[in-house]
């Protein structure tokens, strides 16, 4: 399994600003994800990151709002631009390991975002 | 589509009581079963999984069977812990894809 942090590990903001979310792993890993847990929700999935090409959004999500960066194989950032109320949520990072129907996801623990 | 449904919480148990807590799938190829905790204030971890039909997945005094022909992957425990209060959450992946069901939060009392 690979371990992975993030960092902030949790924020307050005021609406208007943005925030970038860094995901570190301690392996290299194609993909990456990022998902949002709104209060008391699931996750949503918010896009999907491989190294070396654009991030893939969900319907829903778009890149102005949720930039996302992915440098190298071991690590990746989300911003959350222009934030309102409503973009307070948990924001997870995870990998992909294994292949197939081997393939499992890991999370990271987890940033909590409060907008004001 | 592909999708996970389990059942509504909060569940309330003592100390000692057996757990179910029901989980059932769509999809249509051939997935991969997972069941993931998140206890407060933490990510997701990982608690079992399952690839073909017929496994068991264990941890943790945790266990699941994948059963095809009721398209389920019910979660059980024989004897839960106050430790074991968190939200379970059940997960398919099919085609590099992941479904996330709804949640279930347990509650433990002394």
């Amino acid at each position: 399994s690979a371990v992975i942090s993030q960092k902030p590990s949790r924020d307050i903001c005021q609406r208007g600003t943005s925030l970038t979310i860094q995901c570190q792993v301690d392996s290299q890993v194609t993909m990456m994800f990022w998902y949002r847990q709104q209060p008391g929700q699931s996750l949503t999935l918010i896009a999907t990151a491989n190294q070396g090409s654009e991030a893939t959004y969900e319907s829903g999500f778009v890149i102005d709002k949720f930039p996302i960066s992915r440098p190298n194989l071991t690590f990746s950032t989300l911003t959350v631009s222009n934030m309102s109320p409503e973009d307070s949520s948990i924001y997870l990072c995870s990998v992909a390991s294994g292949g197939g129907v081997q393939e499992t996801q890991y999370f990271g623990p987890g940033t909590r975002l409060l907008v004001l | 589509g592909d999708s996970v449904t389990q059942m509504e919480g909060p569940v309330t148990l003592s100390e000692e009581a057996f757990l179910t807590i029901n989980c059932t799938y769509t999809a249509t190829g051939y997935p991969s079963l997972f069941w993931y905790v998140q206890y407060p204030g933490e990510g997701l971890q990982l608690l079992l999984k399952a690839t073909k039909a017929d496994d068991k997945g264990s941890n943790k005094g945790f266990e699941a069977t994948y059963r095809k022909e009721t398209t389920s992957f019910h979660l059980e425990k024989g004897s839960v812990q106050v430790s074991d209060s968190a939200v379970y959450f059940c997960a398919l992946s099919s085609f590099n894809k992941f479904y996330f069901g709804s949640g279930t939060k347990l509650n433990v009392k002394p």
